[in-house]
């Protein structure tokens, strides 16, 4: 069965430090990942998403960015945080398909951020 | 991507049987309607998808109009365990997926 981690849980940070979150899957090849961001009491924001390694899209301009160096491996990053940044960030994957518009996807525990 | 209009909040009580409706006036011709449960400090959670009629699996049925413009997910006999938010999307062939604020279901006993 298919699995999908990230760590760390919780992260509290100053602003303007450095960030590294990291998602990993198992048990499924070649999915499309996506990272999440859910201020609080709002519904999630697109973040990226990639279709394969080193592919990687933008959904909303800001100063994070994403990466993906393996196949199951989506890392999450910021060279300096700014407050806005605090929320919950959610990765998640789906099974690779072609043609049918197939809508579910997988979501992760999640990593609470809260920049001080 | 079909924008989606849903209310923001429902109530109900234990044992009802609950409808959440969404429209989706602009839903293009690939797109799937689907939903999507989420508890607090929790990832979302796939219920139900659906292209037309009527779909139904062990948590929910969802109906979908011939003309498609909106969709209604029902859920049979809510406890207060199903007090959560209830995202209605629709999606292309990317898989990208665009989440409202979504519906906050409050079940009371």
């Amino acid at each position: 069965s298919q699995t999908i981690h990230q760590w760390p849980a919780t992260l509290v940070q100053p602003v303007g430090s450095p960030l590294s979150l990291e998602c990993t899957v198992e048990g499924t090849s070649n999915p499309n990942l996506y990272w999440y961001r859910q201020a609080a009491g709002r519904g999630l924001q697109l973040l990226f998403y990639s279709v394969g390694i080193g592919q990687i899209s933008s959904e909303v301009p800001q100063n994070l960015s994403a990466s993906r160096p393996q196949d199951r491996q989506f890392i999450l990053s910021s060279k300096k945080l700014l407050l806005s940044d605090s929320g919950f960030y959610l990765c998640a994957w789906s099974p690779r398909t072609s043609g049918v518009s197939y809508n579910e996807q997988f979501f992760g525990p999640g990593t609470r951020l809260t920049v001080l | 991507l079909a924008k989606t209009t849903q209310p923001i909040s429902m109530d109900s009580y234990e044992g009802q049987e609950v409808n959440i409706t969404c429209s989706h006036n602009n839903i293009a011709t690939n797109d799937y309607i689907t939903w999507y449960q989420q508890f607090p400090s929790q990832g979302p959670r796939f219920i139900i998808q659906g292209y037309k009629t009527k779909v139904t699996n062990e948590v929910a049925s969802l109906f979908i109009p011939a003309d498609r413009k909106s969709s209604t997910l029902s859920l049979p006999r809510v406890s207060l365990s199903d007090t959560a938010v209830y995202y209605c999307l629709g999606g292309g062939a990317t898989n990208k997926l665009i989440f409202g604020t979504g519906t906050l279901l409050a079940v009371q006993p």
